[in-house]
């Protein structure tokens, strides 16, 4: 049973407008939550990360939003630029740092220039 | 380089076969993790350890996966007598126990193909 969904694939957003990434989790117990991005042949890396004690948090281009009554996160890149194409994944922990995280799918984003 | 690092990136083997994949983490780090990647999925985590205590293991996929951390810096991760569903990027993450942010640093994984 999955426990972090991301239900889009890919997606596809033209150069400087906004890519907009969903996730949704079903364990109501995870109260940490962030997004690494991947590149072909390595590892993912971090991007941002959000608590379940606030539901917005920025860095620069990028806001992760979290909606806990629904158990829905989303991460929106605004402008998005073409090194932005990469394999966007959500995670989730129980407690920060103190349970391994439980990763979705992915997303494969494509910024078209 | 002091991010983390893994060995072999790619290796090909035969089925029935070894093998043995190394990770060395960031030097202070104290939390280490192997995570394995199939096509089309994400990370699925596989076991972690703190120092040198292996803290969870029921995850890995069968008794032919063992990982070690003898003194709590590198980690090895061996697979028994392969079977072609072994096939997979073999990912590598470590931390620090206590950290604000739970935040792990990935290596650039070890690639397994199985013939």
């Amino acid at each position: 049973d999955q426990q972090v969904k991301q239900n889009s694939p890919s997606l596809s957003v033209q150069e400087g407008r906004i890519s907009i990434l969903n996730c949704d989790y079903t364990n109501s117990m995870f109260d940490y939550f962030l997004w690494y991005k991947k590149y072909p042949a390595e590892g993912p890396t971090f991007l941002i990360s959000i608590s379940s004690i606030k539901d917005k948090n920025e860095d620069g281009r990028f806001t992760v939003f979290l909606n806990k009554s629904a158990k829905h996160l989303s991460l929106h890149i605004v402008p998005s630029q073409p090194g932005d194409s990469a394999v966007y994944f959500c995670a989730a922990s129980v407690y920060p740092g103190n349970t391994p995280l439980v990763f979705g799918k992915g997303t494969r984003l494509s910024v078209i220039a | 380089d002091t991010g983390v690092s893994q060995d072999p990136r790619h290796k090909i083997t035969k089925r029935g076969q070894n093998v043995t994949f190394r990770c060395d983490p960031i030097s202070e780090h104290n939390r280490l993790y192997w995570y394995r990647q199939t096509l089309g999925q994400g990370p699925e985590f596989l076991t972690y350890f703190q120092n040198e205590a292996q803290l969870e293991k029921s995850r890995l996929l069968s008794d032919r996966f063992s990982a070690e951390r003898p003194k709590g810096s590198f980690s090895t991760l061996e697979i028994q007598r392969t079977e072609q569903g072994d096939s997979a990027m073999y990912l590598c993450a470590s931390s620090l126990a206590g950290g604000q942010t739970g935040e792990l640093f990935f290596g650039e994984g070890s690639r397994l193909t199985v013939l």
